[in-house]
Formats: C-alpha cells, structure tokens, sequence
C-alpha cells in the first residue's frame, strides 16, 4: 500500500519565480491538505481539497494556490517566489468528513529561494 | 486564538521513560496528534487521542489527556536512540482537518 509520496524531493529556485509541487495520496483517501513547515517551526496549514475544490484555507496570501485532480492527486503552486518561501512544503492526505480521520504525511519537499 | 505549545527541548538516558508536554487553546478540538520528525523526513504519526477520552496506550507510548487544563502529554516508555526526534502535539480545529502545530519538542536519548 503505497503512502503519500511527494515530487520533487527537492528544488532551488529565485526570487521571483514560480514553482508547482505535487502531491499522491494514500491509497483509498481523497482529501489532500498542503503544509509548509519554515525551519525550526511547526507545519503551517496552506490550504485543504476536497473532490477538486479548496475546502479550507488557511493564513497564505494569494501567492499560493492548489488544485486537486479526479485521481485525487494535488499541486501547489507558489507564484512570485520571495525568500522566506523557503521551507520544507508537506502534504498530508486523509479520507471522510472532516475530523473523523487522521492525515498521513509525505516526506516534504524542500524547497530553496535564492 | 489557537495556539500550541510545548518545551523545546528534552534529553533523556536510554531505557529510561520520557514524556514530552504539550498545551493547546481550541477546548473544541476533536483529535488530539502526536507526531514524529526525524531529520530531513516527514511527518509520522504516532497516535492521537479522541477528545473524549482521558489515555491511550499503544505499545511503549502512553497519551494522557487533562481536557480541563487542556494539556496533553506523551509518555515513551524504555527510550531507545531511534526514538531521537522532533515530537510535534497537533490539535485539529473543530469540524475541520486543518492540524494546528506546536514547534515541536527536540528529543535527545543518550546512552
């Protein structure tokens, strides 16, 4: 049983550019929430999809959008790169209502703003 | 708001028991988390703890929950050196998913 698996492992990018991360649930769930989680901090919730639509945001500007396809799968797209995006981005994937189930992380990706 | 907190940092000899303390805000939260960060990797969860229950235990790991101070502690019996981590405590937000994070507690086991 496949976990959630995450592409690519890692990437640098410059300021100012824009950069998409994608995300593969756990088998069997279908919901797909997106963290991003700065050094030395806990994950900061992004956003939330649920049957292709962004259920649930949290404190991210505009910069940061996503979109959930049929398979379930999901990408996060970051435009305008600034330096503090650096960060280690997770996905997480759960199934049912919200609450009722736990998440399953990714292993991250690491992404570097030069 | 919602906020998380736990102590940073925690150094334990191996075979000893260690716990790790959490402390939350949101008195309605569902689900209670406990997960596990090694260095460069994800998160793995450990177990959570349904907000209506007081302890759980899992193998070496102990939840106690105290809803009243809104405290949350993780009790890792006979602590071994791959149990070196970062310990993250995560509320989930009522009728959400959306996890919300402590900073994490750094645990160090010695031999």
């Amino acid at each position: 049983d496949a976990g959630v698996t995450q592409s690519p492992t890692h990437l640098i990018k410059t300021r100012g550019q824009q950069v998409t991360l994608r995300c593969s649930p756990k088998s069997g769930h279908d919901t797909v929430s997106w963290y991003q989680q700065a050094l030395g901090q806990g994950p900061q919730f992004i956003f939330q999809y649920y049957e292709e639509e962004e259920r649930q945001r949290g404190n991210f500007p505009d910069r940061f959008s996503g979109h959930q396809f049929p398979n379930y799968s999901s990408e996060l797209n970051v435009n305008a790169l600034l330096l503090g995006d650096s960060a280690l981005y997770l996905c997480a994937s759960s199934w049912g209502f919200a609450g009722e189930e736990t998440q399953y992380f990714g292993p991250g990706t690491r992404l570097l703003v030069l | 708001g919602e906020d998380v907190e736990q102590s940073l940092f925690l150094s334990v000899r191996e075979g000893d028991s260690s716990v790790i303390n959490c402390t939350y805000t949101d008195s309605s939260s569902t689900y209670l988390y406990w997960y596990k960060q090694e260095p460069g990797a994800g998160l793995q969860l450990l177990t959570y703890i349904f907000s209506n229950m007081d302890m759980k235990q899992d193998q070496r790991l102990t939840v106690l929950l105290n809803k009243k101070d809104k405290h949350l502690s993780l009790r890792i019996a006979d602590t071994q050196t791959g149990d070196s981590a970062i310990y993250f405590c995560a509320e989930s937000e009522a009728g959400t998913d959306k996890l919300i994070f402590g900073t994490g507690t750094r645990l160090q086991v010695f031999p």
